[in-house]
């Protein structure tokens, strides 16, 4: 079944905004991915945040984890139109079991 | 270094026939992990291989679906006996080490059609 389930599952934004996306989960992890897919190709690796991290930054992206709520964010700063695609966060369990979410589709608008 | 590779990229069978769909990991990686994506969702895992064996297969039908990772060769996954319902894009992915911790890298992906 799935773990993560990302929130919202699409969004629209201007070229320059910020981009927020977030992911919930429901057992305890070992770590926490968040990877992007453009239209028709295959995932990108992004950011690994482990349990017992709160905040990694990569560039223009942020991610967030708050183990207690469950639930990770990611950021997008300064948004770009080629930022525009799906982005899926996947849990990873202690038992090494990965998950991906449905994704949230982001539109970048020029 | 050229990345995880799968082919064909676009596969059309018709109901009742087979499917086999190949994976290439990158340079040195020797585990190997199929998923499934359906229109409108995420990815789903279903087998983890390394050379040779089969370590996790749980989210793998238990009938008509089978794969394997050999000794020397890619990677392939086996759909006999397609229905609609096999429609979907496989992705596979490598990494360098055991289990899940390490970051895996994604093919560009199959998309199978069945008509």
């Amino acid at each position: 079944s799935q773990q993560g389930e990302e929130d919202p599952q699409a969004l629209s934004i201007q070229e320059g905004e910020n981009a927020t996306m977030n992911c919930s989960y429901k057992t305890s992890i070992n770590n926490l991915q968040w990877y992007r897919q453009n239209s028709g190709r295959g995932l990108v690796h992004l950011i690994l945040i482990r349990s017992n991290e709160r905040e990694k930054h990569s560039g223009r992206l942020r991610v967030t984890l708050d183990t207690s709520k469950k639930s990770s964010s990611l950021l997008i700063t300064a948004s770009r139109a080629a930022d525009t695609a799906s982005y899926f966060c996947a849990t990873v369990n202690n038992n090494n079991d990965m998950r991906f979410g449905a994704g949230t589709r982001l539109t970048v608008k020029p | 270094n050229a990345g995880v590779m799968q082919n064909p990229r676009h596969l059309v069978r018709r109901r009742g026939q087979e499917a086999r769909l190949r994976c290439s990991p990158m340079k040195g990686h020797s585990h190997v992990y199929w998923y499934r994506q359906l229109p409108e969702e995420g990815l789903k895992f279903m087998v983890y291989l390394q050379k040779e064996n089969i370590i996790d297969e749980s989210g793998m039908p238990k009938e008509r679906f089978s794969a394997e990772f050999p000794k020397e060769g890619p990677s392939i996954l086996r759909i006999q006996q397609v229905v609609r319902g096999d429609s979907a894009a496989y992705f596979c992915a490598s990494s360098l080490g055991q289990g899940r911790t390490y970051e895996q890298y994604f093919g560009p992906g199959t998309r199978l059609t069945v008509t």
